[in-house]
Formats: C-alpha cells, structure tokens, sequence
C-alpha cells in the first residue's frame, strides 16, 4: 500500500485565490482526518469524517474552509479565499477505526502570500 | 487549546543514552497514542495503550500510562542518532455529541547526537 496520498506537496499561492488540498486514503481505512500543523498552534484537528460522513467539523476556522469525501478513495479540503494565516503543512490521515492508531500522508506545505 | 502538554519541550542526549518524555492531558481518555515526526514530513504513529493499560513495550519504546494522574511516559532506549525527531503524544477521547477525536500535545523535540 501506498499510504495516504496528499497533493500537491507544496502549494504558493495569492491572497484570495481558491486553493484545493487532495487526499487518498489507505484502502480499507473508513474514517478521514484533516490537521493543520503551524508553530503557533501545533497540530490542530480541521475536520474528520467517518465512513465518508463529516462527524466533527469544529476545528474548520471559518467558513472560508470546506472539506468534502465524495467516496471511500478520495477527499479535499478547500480554502477559498485564502489569506496569508492560512500558510501551514496541512496533513491528512487515515484510520481504519477512530481509536486506532492513525496513517499520515507527506502533507501539503500552503504558503499565501 | 491542546490536550496533551509535553515536557521537556527539547531534549538533546548523546547516542547510546536513554530519552524520556512526559505528556500530560486534561479529560477523560480511551487511549494515549505516541507519534514521531522527522523534520518536513508527516506524523508516525508509534504505539498506542489503551486506558486500562498501565504498561507497553513495543522494540526499544516502553509507554506508561497512569490514568489518576492524567500522564503518560515514552522511553526511548539506547538511543540511536535516527532517533532525532519530534515526538507527540495524543489523546483519543470520547465526543459529547458522539464520535471520537484525537488530540496532539504540543511535542518534544528530540536530538540525538554522535
């Protein structure tokens, strides 16, 4: 397997510009975790789903981000539009339950200048 | 705001010594899990113990787990200079409103040298 596939690896962008982050989960795995890594604030939970369903999107800093899993295979987490405090690595993760230990991809550095 | 806060927030040691880290947390957890994170690259889960396990071994990692004190333990043995990461621990916890989540402490950056 694979692993948990993000892209891109590293996006540079304009203040309000729509930016697209893309993850594959591992195959198998059914629930989808979305974090944001900064200095600042470490890792932070965005937004989890569980069998393609949002269960927890309390970490979403506002409504400028949306994330959606249309299937099992595929998920994207969209800023629009996008500001320069959204620059961070951005990581994706998958678990086949909640409780067990979790797969992260390579994660997106976002820069927003 | 995190759940979990480590301490040291950096240890440096030399290759061969032993490295131990402490995470505490706040509420009431299913389990405790540990990740190593090399510099620019993703979260690597190392082990995990659950809530009514008090001790793990897992090759060199040895986790305690003490669920009156809210606090957790990773020892790393015979340390090896691959060992120079950052390391978290996190919290999986019960949601009010159902559901599950896991929440990073804030790390201990560990270097191992020569």
């Amino acid at each position: 397997d694979a692993g948990v596939i993000q892209s891109p690896r590293h996006e540079v962008t304009e203040m309000g510009q729509e930016v697209t982050l893309r993850c594959k989960p591992i195959s198998g795995h059914n629930s989808l975790f979305w974090y944001r890594q900064t200095m600042m604030r470490g890792l932070e939970l965005l937004i989890y789903f569980n069998n393609n369903v949002p269960i927890d999107d309390s970490g979403m800093p506002e409504d400028r981000f949306s994330a959606k899993m249309p299937n099992a295979s595929f998920s994207t987490l969209k800023i629009q539009p996008s500001e320069p405090r959204d620059s961070a690595v951005y990581f994706c993760a998958s678990s086949l339950r909640v409780s067990y230990g979790y797969t992260f991809g390579s994660g997106t550095r976002l820069t927003v200048v | 705001s995190q759940q979990g806060e480590e301490d040291p927030q950096a240890l440096s040691i030399q290759e061969g010594e032993n490295a131990t880290m402490n995470c505490s947390y706040k509420t009431s957890i299913n389990n405790l899990q540990w990740y190593r994170q090399n510099s620019g690259r993703g979260l690597v889960h190392l082990i995990l113990i659950r809530s009514n396990e008090r001790e793990k071994h897992s090759g060199r990692l040895r986790v305690t787990l003490d669920t009156s004190k809210k606090s957790s333990s990773l020892l790393i043995t015979a340390s090896r200079a691959a060992d120079t990461a950052s390391y978290f621990c996190a919290t999986d916890a019960r949601l009010t409103g159902g559901g599950n989540k896991l929440t990073f402490g804030t790390g201990t950056q560990l270097k191992v040298e020569l």
